[in-house]
C-alpha cells in the first residue's frame, strides 16, 4: 500500500524557534517522488520541494531544509527561525512509479506567534 | 495565464442541482489532476488527465461524478444531483512531463457549498 503519515496535528511555536515537520511514508516501488507543500490560510497549496527516491542529499533553501533517509522511510521538513509568515498547514505528499495521483498526509498545522 | 487558474472562486448550491467547475491548466502541461479538500480534511484524489484521455479516474468517488478535458487545455468537472456532502474546496493541479510523475501545479481552488 502506498500511504504517507503526518502524526503532528498541529504544532505550536514562539517565532525564531526551529521546528521540524515529520512524514513518513510507505511504498513498495523503488522509484518514487516526495514532495512537500503548503497551504496558507488563503488556501492556495504552493509547491515547496520535490525530491525522487534516487537521491539522498539533503537540501536546504534559506530558512528551509529537508532530511530524507530511506533507510527509515521519512522525509521530514525544518524550519529554522520560524516567523509569523511561516503559519499555515504543511503537507508531505507521494507518488509512486505508476505515476499520476498524489498521495497526501493529513497536514501539519504550524502556528507561529509572535 | 502564468498559473493554474479555476473558476468559479465560489460556488453555492442546493441539493440536487448540477454543477460545472472550471480548471485552466498551465500552458504546455499535458497532465492534468483533480482533488477534492473538505474542511480540515486532507486531499483526495479525484481524476488525472494525461492530454484528454484520463488513465486514473479511480477517486471519483460516485458516477455523479464526470470529468473531461479538451485536448491540452481546459478541463471541466461535473457534478450532478449534488449532495451535501459533495460540499468542499476542489482543486486543480497541472504539470508537465508524461510520466504523470512531475510536480504538479495547484490552482487556487473552487468552494462548493451545496445547502
Amino acid at each position: 500500500a502506498q500511504k504517507v503519515t503526518q502524526a503532528q496535528t498541529e504544532i505550536s511555536v514562539v517565532e525564531k524557534e526551529d521546528v521540524t515537520l515529520d512524514c513518513v511514508y510507505e511504498t513498495r516501488d523503488t522509484t518514487y517522488y516526495l514532495f512537500w507543500y503548503k497551504q496558507p490560510p488563503s488556501g492556495e497549496l504552493v509547491f515547496l520541494i520535490r525530491r525522487n527516491s534516487f537521491d539522498e542529499q539533503n537540501e536546504i533553501s534559506g530558512r528551509y531544509s529537508w532530511n530524507f533517509q530511506k533507510s527509515t522511510s521519512s522525509f521530514n521538513f525544518t524550519i529554522t527561525a520560524s516567523q509569523v509568515v511561516d503559519s499555515a498547514v504543511y503537507f508531505c505528499a507521494l507518488i509512486y512509479n505508476q505515476g499520476g495521483k498524489l498521495i497526501f498526509g493529513q497536514g501539519t498545522e504550524l502556528s507561529v506567534k509572535p | 495565464g502564468a498559473g493554474v487558474s479555476q473558476s468559479p472562486s465560489n460556488k453555492v448550491t442546493e441539493k440536487g442541482k448540477d454543477v460545472e467547475l472550471r480548471c485552466d491548466p498551465i500552458s504546455g502541461h499535458t497532465a492534468l489532476y483533480w482533488y477534492r479538500q473538505r474542511l480540515g480534511q486532507g486531499l483526495e484524489f479525484l481524476i488525472y488527465f494525461q492530454g484528454n484521455s484520463a488513465p486514473d479516474k479511480s477517486g471519483l468517488p460516485s458516477d455523479r461524478f464526470s470529468a473531461e478535458r479538451t485536448g491540452e487545455s481546459v478541463s471541466t468537472l461535473t457534478i450532478q444531483r449534488t449532495q451535501q456532502e459533495d460540499s468542499a474546496v476542489y482543486l486543480c493541479a497541472s504539470s508537465s512531463g508524461l510520466a504523470g510523475t512531475d510536480t504538479q501545479y495547484f490552482g487556487p481552488g473552487t468552494r462548493l457549498t451545496v445547502l
